[in-house]
């Protein structure tokens, strides 16, 4: 079964330039996930879509973020201007519709590393 | 709000030692609880979760309500246990993970 996949794996931009990041998620995974890892901290959620519908965002800074999963597959995480602490790993996971045999178990991809200078 | 505090950010211990990798939480509600593991150069993956009571890979898990922790155990260590593990919890009727920032698990031979 093939996993989450993103692209681009690394990113070098300028502060206030703009970077996009695609995700495919496992084929029938509802929920996609996109998360932010600061180097030395956990995963901390931007925004969660069930199909193509936003279920949080609460932790999106939305003045210079945005997320969008036009056709409930792919989703695509844009940032505008970016800052120098937007440097992070992105990671995006997908998920099964819950159940109690699948409860909590997100797949995630490898990540896309940016690094704003 | 949720909140998942895992004290350490290293552990280092000498292979067939007992591992113990703390994890405390707050939440009002009834939480569920997971351990990720990010093993070198691959994704973070699903260890184990509490709901299922299982033992994964010599580990074991318990929640613990009254102290509201939930430590990862293992009685003896293996040096392919050497990685990052992730404490993460998922609120009542959601499905979105808080995760802690991580400890480093490092099994010397």
């Amino acid at each position: 079964e093939a996993g989450v996949a993103q692209s681009p794996r690394y990113k070098i931009i300028e502060k206030r330039q703009s970077v996009a990041f695609w995700c495919n998620p496992i084929s029938g995974h509802a929920t996609l996930y996109w998360y932010q890892q600061i180097l030395g901290q956990g995963p901390k959620l931007l925004i969660q879509f069930q199909n193509n519908g936003v279920v949080d965002d609460s932790q999106l800074p939305k003045d210079r973020f945005s997320a969008e999963r036009l056709k409930g597959v792919d989703s695509t995480l844009k940032i505008q201007p970016a800052k120098l602490e937007d440097s992070a790993v992105y990671l995006c996971a997908s998920s099964l519709e819950p159940g109690v045999a699948n409860t909590g178990e997100l797949f995630f991809g490898e990540g896309s590393r940016l690094t704003v200078l | 709000a949720q909140r998942v505090t895992q004290p350490e950010k290293l552990l280092s211990v000498f292979k067939g030692a007992p591992v113990e990798l703390k994890c405390n939480y707050s939440y009002s509600g009834s939480p569920e609880l997971f351990w990720y593991v990010q093993y070198s150069r691959q994704r973070l993956q699903l260890l184990l979760r509490h709901i299922s009571r299982e033992s994964i890979k010599g580990f074991t898990a318990d929640l613990n309500k009254g102290e509201t922790s939930f430590h990862l155990k293992k009685p003896f260590a293996q040096e392919e246990d050497s990685a990052m593990y992730y404490c993460a919890l998922m609120r009542t009727g959601r499905r979105a993970l808080t995760f802690g920032s991580g400890t480093r698990l490092q099994v010397q031979p």
